[in-house]
């Protein structure tokens, strides 16, 4: 089974639309961390932000926000007034294993989001 | 600029070579990732090292290898290569705590993207 499910392989937004990107991750550790990550064509991976497992608090950060929900295991991204620069693939990624003196990364096959102005 | 440095940035080589592909972590990070990402694809764990050990495995070819030398830079080591080995490797780094916690996101450099012909 998938650790972390981005379903959205695509999407393609016009500028100035909102889009939400959904992650859904599986995990049985009570403590974990929660990434997002950007990758613009140019192919760096950009990180966006960090949640542990015990910080349900949503976030927003500009025109970005982020809503962490344990109860359905997930932590969607969205982009407020999209802009051509958001044009980009968006990463999901779980960390966990820190019971057991080890973490590992997973990552989601992305989201690639396409805003045409 | 995320701290960490991967070279070359880009190499172009023949089947059945080898290459090494060289990371240097962010000052102070004492762990270090390896991901594959063939084209349009997500990112593929590889392998792990913290402090010089190995710590984790991946989906990580025998043809390839990796260690971690004690000033903390790794290398990742290719060999036999195939057409299918064309992708971009990504190196990232972390700090971890010494109980071996995760405490940051991690940091990736900007790649080495190998293309065999």
């Amino acid at each position: 089974a998938q650790k972390v499910t981005q379903a959205q392989t695509e999407i393609s937004v016009v500028e100035k639309e909102d889009v939400t990107l959904d992650c859904v991750y599986e995990t049985r550790d009570t403590t974990y961390y929660l990434f997002w990550y950007k990758q613009p064509p140019s192919g760096e991976l950009v990180f966006l932000i960090r949640r542990n497992s015990f910080d349900e608090q949503n976030e927003i950060s500009g025109r970005y926000s982020w809503n962490f929900q344990k109860s359905t295991s997930s932590f969607n991204f969205t982009i407020t007034a999209s802009q051509v620069v958001d044009s980009a693939v968006y990463f999901c990624a779980l960390s966990e294993g820190f019971l057991y003196n080890f973490n590992k990364f997973y990552f989601g096959s992305g989201t690639k989001l396409n805003v045409k102005p | 600029d995320s701290g960490v440095t991967q070279t070359p940035k880009h190499l172009i080589t023949a089947t059945g070579q080898r290459v090494t592909l060289r990371c240097s972590p962010r000052s102070g990070d004492l762990s270090v990732y390896w991901y594959q990402q063939s084209l349009d694809q997500g990112l593929q764990f590889l392998i792990q090292y913290y402090n010089g050990e190995e710590r984790a495995k991946g989906n990580i070819l025998e043809r390839f290898s990796a260690q971690q030398f004690p000033d903390l830079h790794s290398e990742l080591n290719l060999s036999s290569l195939e057409l299918g080995d064309s992708a971009l490797y990504f190196c990232a780094s972390s700090y971890l705590g010494t109980s071996g916690s995760l405490v940051g996101e991690l940091f990736f450099g900007e790649g080495s993207r190998l293309t065999v012909l």
